[in-house]
């Protein structure tokens, strides 16, 4: 069951224009989403986080929008650039877990064309 | 200012041996995760400690896998008895408080023969 999902499994972009990677998720009772960027043969690392309580959160060129009543969210990357090229995945977390875990998605492998 | 530490990062072990993987979180950081990567999928969540406490261990196969975090040192993940299945890359990740970001170590891969 699986309950973050990202359909789509890749991404081709020309290096200065918009990368927008997309997340869709089940459980209403998700009310934190991150997004962590992974390069190979490396951890993921930590992008960009919205609470539930708002719609949009930006930061440099990462900007995350969450629509709640789609059950929705994506990460717009502009101008992307030939370092974004990695796998991004989203990530929600739980309050009543009790626990914080991060429910993860599959991925979206980016490739920005220089 | 180091990050999370895991070792090794590669892991070679035969069938039904004893794989053991080790954390070293951020220092400061007492909430430690532990993930597990299949080939072409997402992370899935494991475990969850805090220093002394397994507090969610929702994750974890009910056979043959454990986890610690001791006062003093990293935390392990250990497999016994390993399976070809078991085959995957873990990853660690700590935070300061159990509401906060998780920062990732850069992952055991194992590999089961």
């Amino acid at each position: 069951d699986q309950q973050v999902k990202q359909n789509s499994p890749s991404l081709s972009v020309q290096e200065g224009r918009i990368s927008i990677l997309n997340c869709d998720y089940t459980n209403s009772m998700f009310d934190y989403f991150l997004w962590y960027k992974k390069y190979p043969a490396e951890g993921p690392t930590f992008l960009i986080s919205i609470s539930s309580i708002k719609d949009k959160n930006e930061d440099g060129r990462f900007t995350v929008f969450l629509n709640k009543s789609a059950k929705h969210l994506s990460l717009h990357i502009v101008p992307s650039q030939p370092g974004d090229s990695a796998v991004y995945f989203c990530a929600a977390s739980e309050p009543l877990s009790g626990t914080y875990k991060y429910i993860f998605g599959t991925g979206t492998r980016l490739k920005v064309l220089a | 200012n180091a990050g999370v530490m895991q070792n090794p990062r590669h892991l070679v072990r035969r069938r039904g041996q004893e794989a053991r993987l080790r954390c070293s979180p951020v220092k400061g950081h007492s909430h430690v995760y532990w993930y597990r990567q299949l080939p072409e999928e997402g992370l899935k969540f494991m475990v969850y400690l805090q220093k002394e406490n397994i507090i969610d261990e929702s994750g974890m196969p009910k056979e043959r896998f454990s986890a610690e975090f001791p006062k003093e040192g990293p935390s392990i993940l250990r497999i016994q008895q390993v399976v070809r299945g078991d085959s995957a890359a873990y990853f660690c990740a700590s935070s300061p408080g159990y509401r906060d970001e998780q920062y990732f170590g850069p992952g055991t891969r194992l590999t089961v023969t």
